[in-house]
């Protein structure tokens, strides 16, 4: 099992359509949690963190559940500009607390 | 606004051959990583500093990269000799810290390794 499993997509939205991605971990011992997101042939760049009571920023809205190794990014009001690769990020735990990143889910927002 | 340097942006080589990747992170950021990231998969860690130190080098292949931070600043990685499976983006990231809570991690724009 991947250590961080996403739907690759792509996912083809129109403008204004809501669109929802998930995103599972497979260690319990993981303590933080990211949605990175990443421009065709640029770097990633974090969009949110995640907690477990949920966050909102914007239009943009991440929840996660620990019972169920369970991460959503929620995207409302769809923008040209919110076309994109979002990598779900965890912490892998232990001393260096270092990131295990998803494959990414493209997502490609149309006129 | 403070970013990652890293150079070169492109680098083109063939099988065998030597490549080196420079990278200056955010000024005062006492962690840095090396990241390569295969064409529709995300970024995977090889290796981490912490000041001049290496705390994970776990997913480094030793016997072609190397890795050094010498002066806890600038950070170079070398691939000695390249394979035609190295081809990747080549990424770096700085934080300010490490243990004791997350800090979010600031990339540099990458150097595209292409080995023919």
């Amino acid at each position: 099992r991947k250590e961080v499993e996403q739907d690759p997509g792509p996912f083809n939205v129109p403008e204004g359509a809501t669109v929802a991605f998930n995103c599972t971990y497979s260690n319990s011992a993981s303590q933080s949690f990211f949605w990175y997101r990443q421009d065709c042939r640029k770097e990633p760049k974090l969009l949110m963190s995640v907690y477990s009571s949920g966050n909102e920023d914007g239009r943009f809205t991440a929840q996660l559940n620990r019972a169920s190794q369970y991460i959503s990014l929620l995207i409302r009001d769809s923008k040209l500009s919110d076309s994109a690769t979002y990598l779900c990020v965890v912490t892998w735990g232990g001393a260096t607390n270092k990131l295990i990143f998803g494959t990414g889910t493209l997502l490609a927002v149309q006129p | 606004e403070a970013e990652v340097a890293q150079s070169p942006r492109y680098k083109i080589t063939e099988k065998s051959q030597a490549v080196a990747f420079w990278c200056d992170p955010i000024s005062g950021h006492a962690t840095l990583y090396w990241y390569r990231q295969i064409l529709g998969q995300g970024p995977e860690l090889l290796v981490q500093f912490q000041d001049e130190s290496v705390v994970d080098d776990s997913q480094l292949p030793k016997d072609r990269f190397s890795a050094e931070r010498l002066k806890g600043v600038d950070s170079t990685l070398k691939i000695q000799p390249a394979e035609l499976g190295d081809s990747a983006m080549y990424l770096c990231a700085s934080s300010p810290m490490t243990s004791g809570g997350h800090n979010e991690q600031f990339f540099g724009p990458g150097t595209r390794l292409t080995v023919l």
